[in-house]
């Protein structure tokens, strides 16, 4: 089955460190995003990547990291600087280019800070 | 000013209800409009899509674009509890854009 997965499901982590959150696609996707979702304010877009070795930040970037080293994975890492990263996080894909539908989501991380 | 709107609600309609969402938004050059349904605790996952105005039928499902008034609706007939989740609207500028505007999400529960 074609698919965005997401892990872990839920993930606790004590303030002061850093974690990292997992994507993989195998939807043949080029464009891969990260969403950051709290209650009442809708989807922000943390970064977003449309090839391997590139990436671009969204509208609430800071004290947050990726990489897109292979087209298939596009993991997200929550640092230490980010001040309340408390939230529900999902993971998109699209394909590139001109008449790009829309985009398909993962099932969510949801990250708890102790 | 959010650039898209959405009553967040809750929304209990009785089930065989008629189910009517909507959205507003500010930014005039949106062209594509969506609608998402987001389960508890899972992803969103793709309704309908619509560009500009006009109006889309899909089974139960009715999208409407009004882009004069930048204003957008989801009709759910015969509403089932199947049909309980979170509805969120999305909209973009162009095809190929990479950023999609959400609204807040309406939380909707359908009552057996």
């Amino acid at each position: 089955d074609g698919g965005i997965t997401q892990s872990p499901k839920y993930l606790f982590r004590k303030e002061g460190q850093n974690v990292t959150l997992s994507c993989e696609q195998n939807l043949n996707h080029d464009a891969m995003y990260w969403y950051r979702q709290d209650p009442g304010q809708g989807l922000r877009l943390i970064y977003y990547s449309q090839i391997v070795n590139d990436f671009q930040k969204g509208d609430i970037a800071e004290g947050y990291s990726v990489s897109r080293e292979k087209k298939e994975s596009f993991p997200l890492t929550v640092t230490s600087a980010q001040k309340n990263p408390t939230a529900f996080y999902l993971c998109a894909s699209s394909i590139r280019g001109q008449g790009a539908p829309t985009q398909y989501f993962g099932p969510g991380t949801r990250l708890t800070v102790l | 000013q959010k650039e898209v709107e959405q009553d967040p609600g809750p929304l209990s309609v009785p089930e065989g209800a008629i189910v009517s969402l909507n959205c507003t938004y500010s930014n005039s050059a949106f062209q594509y409009f969506m609608w998402y349904r987001q389960y508890s605790r899972k992803g969103p996952e793709l309704l309908m899509y619509t560009y500009s105005s006009g109006n889309k039928e899909d089974g139960r499902f009715t999208a409407q674009v009004d882009k004069s008034s930048k204003y957008i609706s989801l009709f759910i007939r015969d509403s089932q509890p199947s049909d309980s989740a979170t509805y969120l609207c999305a909209m973009k500028r162009r095809p190929n854009d990479y950023k999609l505007s959400f609204g807040a999400g309406t939380t909707v529960t359908v009552r057996a």
